[in-house]
């Protein structure tokens, strides 16, 4: 059951340019969840942004959220190679809270 | 210094056998959360438990066990059920409510030949 659509798929920027990332989802949600996963390694989590609220930041990371579109966007600005990863966008299952369902991810490339 | 620990990082097995993956927190985290990626996938979510001596089905449950008898442990059991079992396993534990952020583990590579 999938929630949560990442666009696009996959991203490559040179190092310094804003990097800019896309969710959409199906069903009501009262937060919506981004996080980051380098090959192969476990997920990070990176922001949280609550359904009553529209942006949210964190360092270089900029999350919003428009519930009437039901769409998230994470922008990365001035991207580094480090930053070099798959993300993830994640939302409660519909059938309760107790689950994250998440979305196929887009894979950022940085390119020095 | 608290986390989730998965062991071991590659797991290698013979087709027909049952294998167990560990997963061990110290986060005192309640719920806990067993996932399946494929290469270029998503998570895809096998089991989840939300204390202990209690567990749900995932998405993709069939072919898999798990047990929650300690907090602290959540083993997931990939069973010779399991049509295709070769994939990277991902542990999580919830800190907070319901829909609050998961801790992810570093992950179990399985191969089954």
């Amino acid at each position: 059951s999938q929630q949560g659509e990442e666009d696009p798929q996959a991203l490559s920027i040179q190092e310094g340019e804003n990097a800019t990332m896309n969710c959409s989802y199906k069903t009501s949600i009262n937060n919506l969840q981004w996080y980051r996963q380098n090959s192969g390694r476990g997920l990070v989590h990176l922001i949280l942004i609550r359904s009553n609220e529209r942006e949210k930041h964190s360092g270089r990371l900029r999350v919003t959220l428009d519930t009437s579109k039901k769409s998230s966007s994470l922008l990365i600005t001035a991207s580094r190679a480090a930053d070099t990863a798959s993300y993830f966008c994640a939302t409660p299952g519909k059938e309760g809270a107790q689950k994250l369902v998440f979305g196929q991810g887009t894979r950022l490339t940085i390119n020095p | 210094d608290g986390g989730i620990t998965q062991s071991p990082k590659y797991l290698f097995r013979k087709e027909g056998q049952n294998v167990t993956l560990s997963c061990e927190q110290n986060l005192n985290h309640d719920a806990m959360y067993w996932y399946r990626q494929d290469p270029g996938q998503g998570l895809r979510l096998i089991y989840y438990s939300q204390i202990v001596n209690d567990f749900q089905k995932g998405d993709i449950a069939e072919g898999y066990s798990v047990s929650r008898e300690k907090k602290e442990s959540f083993p997931l059991t990939v069973t010779s059920a399991q049509k295709n079992p070769t994939a990277f396993y991902l542990c999580a534990s919830r800190s907070g409510g319901a829909g609050g952020e998961q801790y992810f583990g570093p992950g179990t590579r399985l191969t089954v030949t």
